[in-house]
This record gives structure tokens, C-alpha cells and sequence, in this order.
């Protein structure tokens, strides 16, 4: 089985930390993707990657950058955490050539 | 961009019973998931289905991508089919390796014991 492992469950920040979330992926997928669930507006993807290294925008950048070092992981950061980053997020893995997706647990942050 | 629409945004079902939930999309796709939220907000495969029918123990699943639309079939539910449906469909894109989901807003089932 994939397995798709998101490095908090829950995390709490202040406004204006740089916040990193990490996610790693044990199935030599060449795609991953962070997106963010937010009630009433179901999942909204962020940014994703393709390849090491290799990065594309998403539906809503703004705040975010993205790091893939390494191709099991990809990281999302937080430069300056601002309160309505308040969210769940959610980090998912897939084989190229639009293979299903597959989520790991998430992770719910709080800024406070 | 392409729109996901799902319908009904909320069910509430006695055990039991069976269910349907659609998803509809504006424009052409060429991938097509069904996930199952649970009340932990882990996100489940359900359906890899970008066209026809497909079952997997009191699931189904059908995709007619010609006419936009995809329906998930619960039946004899039970309080563990619980929590959020989402469809998902892959926009496609130009650049070699751009596959991203875009989602519905999801269906809410309610299974009452």
C-alpha cells in the first residue's frame, strides 16, 4: 500500500513564525501536492511538484513556498504565518501520468 | 478554470439504506477519484473511474465522462460510511507531469443507527 506520511497530526504556531510542514512518500512517486481544506471550500490545491526540484503554482500560492530535495519528500512552507493560514492541510503523492492521487492524514495548524 | 459541482451537499440516511451522489463537471476530464472523508479527516481512495463502472464490496461507481457527470453508489449503508464524499477531477494540462485535482465541495452523509 501507499504510504503517504505527513510529519503532525496538529501544530500550533504564532503569526509571523516560518512554519514548515513535511510530508514524505515511500512509493517512488514522481508527482506531490499540498493542498488546503478549508470548510466550505472543500480542497484547494497549493502548489505541486513533478520532479525534484521542480515546482508549479497551484490554485492559491500566496504565503506559500515549496521545497523537493528529495523525491520521497516535499515540504511546504510558511515564510511569515499569518492567521488566515489557519487551516487543514493535506499532502498526497502520485505516479506520473495521471495515476490516482493518495493522501497522507493530514495535518491541522493553528496560528494563533 | 473547470467546475465540480456535487449534489446532494448533505444526506442524512437510516442504516441500512441506499444512496446515491452525483458529480457533475463543466468541461472535458481525463481523470475522475471519489474519496471518503472520515470523521478524523483522513481522505480515502474510493474510485479511480475517468469513464465506466466500476464496484468494490458495497460500492460502485459509474463515470459517463461524455455527458460530464459521475455518480457513487453506496448501498446498505452503515455508520461507518460516515463523512464527506469528495469527487475530484484531473483539469490536464499542457506541461508534461501537470496533473492537479480540482474538488467539489463534497456530499455530507449522515448514517443513523
Amino acid at each position: 500500500d501507499v504510504k503517504v506520511t505527513q510529519s503532525s497530526r496538529y501544530l500550533v504556531k504564532r503569526t509571523g513564525e516560518k512554519v514548515f510542514l513535511e510530508c514524505v512518500q515511500d512509493m517512488d512517486h514522481e508527482n506531490m501536492f499540498w493542498y488546503r481544506q478549508d470548510p466550505g471550500l472543500g480542497l484547494r490545491l497549493i502548489y505541486f511538484s513533478y520532479d525534484v526540484k521542480m515546482k508549479e503554482k497551484g490554485d492559491i500560492p500566496e504565503g506559500y513556498s515549496v521545497s523537493r530535495e528529495k523525491k520521497e519528500r516535499f515540504s511546504l512552507i510558511l515564510e511569515s504565518a499569518s492567521t488566515n493560514q489557519t487551516s487543514m492541510y493535506l499532502c498526497a503523492s502520485s505516479l506520473r501520468g495521471r495515476k490516482p492521487q493518495h493522501f497522507g492524514d493530514g495535518t491541522r495548524l493553528s496560528i494563533l | 478554470g473547470i467546475q465540480v459541482e456535487q449534489s446532494p451537499p448533505d444526506l442524512i440516511l437510516q442504516e441500512g439504506a441506499n444512496s446515491t451522489l452525483r458529480c457533475n463537471f463543466s468541461d472535458s476530464v481525463n481523470n475522475l477519484q471519489w474519496f471518503h472523508q472520515n470523521p478524523w479527516g483522513q481522505l480515502i481512495n474510493l474510485f479511480y473511474i475517468p469513464s465506466g463502472t466500476k464496484q468494490n464490496g458495497r460500492l460502485s461507481a459509474t463515470t459517463v465522462a461524455t455527458e460530464r457527470y459521475s455518480l457513487l453508489y453506496i448501498s446498505s449503508s452503515q455508520t461507518t460510511d460516515s463523512g464527506v464524499y469528495f469527487c475530484a477531477v484531473d483539469r490536464g494540462g499542457s506541461n508534461f507531469g501537470n496533473e492537479k485535482l480540482t474538488f467539489g465541495t463534497g456530499t455530507r452523509l449522515t448514517i443513523i443507527p
